[in-house]
């Protein structure tokens, strides 16, 4: 089925280990966003890529690094973990400009312990 | 910067009651998107609506109507004849729609709606 897929779908960190969250889209988006969704709160922008190889910022980028070597692939690295950064993590895509949807991925929930 | 507040953190109605969610935003761009998600407990995000700023019509989907009034710069939502299923957390967002933008989407906090049968 076409759409944004992540993975995993749950894991849990130990204060310090590195990991990546995949997200892969099919549908041949340009665009690709990390959001973050703490517990009561709405979702905030990590990072997003306007097209391969390219990167920027969102609102709360710090402890993350993003790569975008193709239009399928935007993983989120976390290198050493903390337990500010337990949340819900999406990855959403859409195509380029003009009126577009967002498709978003399942969300990967990630507790650090 | 772009802002959505939505006030309303949780509201409860009764089953069949109508409810309205409020959502006011706030943002410098001329051509901007405004959306509302639905997250049911499940977690996942399903797209409900999608508005542009120059189109003010009011929508109505089955049970679901959305008020766009810029004068307010405000997107309410209103589920009429409530039911358990539409318990969830609803979400507003915008985004810049200028073409020049990254077309990130600004959530608001969201508004837990609990629905008693």
């Amino acid at each position: 089925n076409a759409g944004v897929t992540q993975t995993p779908k749950f894991r849990i960190l130990k204060i310090g280990q590195s990991m990546t969250l995949q997200c892969t889209q099919d549908m041949n988006h340009n665009y690709m966003y990390w959001y973050r969704q703490d517990p009561g709160m709405g979702l905030k922008l990590i990072y997003y890529s306007v097209g391969a190889g390219i990167t920027d910022k969102g609102e709360v980028p710090n402890g993350y690094n993003v790569s975008r070597s193709t239009t399928e692939d935007f993983p989120l690295r976390l290198e050493l973990a903390a337990p500010s950064q337990t949340s819900v993590y999406f990855c959403a895509s859409r195509p380029g400009q003009g009126v577009s949807g967002y498709t978003f991925g399942s969300g990967t929930r990630l507790t650090v312990v | 910067a772009q802002k959505v507040t939505q006030a309303q953190t949780e509201i409860s109605v009764v089953e069949k009651e109508d409810v309205t969610l409020d959502c006011v935003y706030e943002t410098r761009d001329t051509t901007y998107y405004l959306f509302w998600y639905k997250q049911p407990p499940s977690g996942e995000l399903v797209f409900l609506i999608r508005r542009n700023s120059f189109d003010e019509q009011n929508e109505i989907s089955g049970r679901y109507s959305w008020n766009f009034q810029k004068s307010t710069s405000s997107f309410n939502f209103t589920i009429t004849a409530s039911q358990v299923v539409d318990s969830a957390v609803y979400f507003c967002a915008l985004s810049d729609g200028s073409g020049a933008g990254s077309y990130q989407l600004t959530f608001g906090k969201g508004t837990k709606l609990s629905v008693i049968p």
